[in-house]
């Protein structure tokens, strides 16, 4: 299996760009998750889907972000307008969940996304 | 208090020592824990689960799960240099009808030569 795929795997921008993040998740698995990772924060969850549909997405910073997943092989995570406090590394994770369990979460590469 | 709490280090230990680290947990409705090392510029990647109170031995790796005192660590023996990266510990919870996937801010380890 070729794991958890993101893309970009880097991204630059400008303040006030729109940047769409995407994740293609292990393919059975049924959860997937977004993290973002800074030095001052750690790795913070921000949505996760079961079963394509999204379960908590409390730790969504604020309106500009947004998580999106069609079917069982795609994710994005849209940030509009981008801000420069956005800069950060951001993870798609997925995992087998089993009735009330959530089993270990493979992670994909990142992306690292730089706001100027 | 944080959900999950973590030293953050470093803790550094000479090569071929154990190296021990400690997680504490506030929900007392945990049920399965996981230990991740994330080495610098990569992603997290799963070391150690563990689902019931004991020890978990892994080759050099063993879990320990308490949760009557709410706590999980990790022990490594025989520390070598190639293990200094960030330990990340991550607790499951279902409460309130939602799963919680909790990780701490981890621990970065040293492993001395």
């Amino acid at each position: 299996d070729a794991g958890v795929i993101q893309s970009p795997r880097h991204e630059v921008t400008e303040m006030g760009q729109e940047v769409t993040l995407r994740c293609k998740p292990i393919s059975g698995h049924n959860s997937l998750f977004w993290y973002r990772q800074t030095m001052m924060r750690g790795l913070e969850l921000l949505i996760y889907f079961n079963n394509n549909v999204p379960i908590d997405d409390s730790g969504m910073p604020e309106d500009r972000f947004s998580a999106k997943m069609p079917n069982a092989s795609f994710s994005t995570l849209k940030i509009q307008p981008s801000e420069p406090r956005d800069s950060a590394v951001y993870f798609c994770a997925s995992s087998l969940s089993t009735g009330v369990v959530y089993n270990e979460q493979f992670f994909g590469p990142g992306t690292r996304l730089t706001v100027l | 208090q944080k959900e999950v709490e973590q030293n953050s280090g470093p803790l550094s230990v000479p090569e071929g020592a154990i190296a021990s680290l400690n997680c504490t947990y506030s929900d007392r409705v945990s049920q399965s824990f996981f230990w991740y090392r994330q080495y610098s510029g990569k992603s997290p990647e799963l070391i150690m689960s563990i689902y019931s109170n004991g020890d978990k031995e892994d080759g050099r790796f063993t879990a320990q799960l308490n949760k009557a005192s709410q706590y999980v660590s990790l022990l490594i023996r025989d520390s070598q240099p190639s293990d200094s990266a960030t330990y990340l510990c991550a607790v499951n919870s279902y409460t309130s009808g939602t799963y919680k996937y909790i990780f701490g801010t981890g621990t970065r380890l040293k492993v001395l030569a």
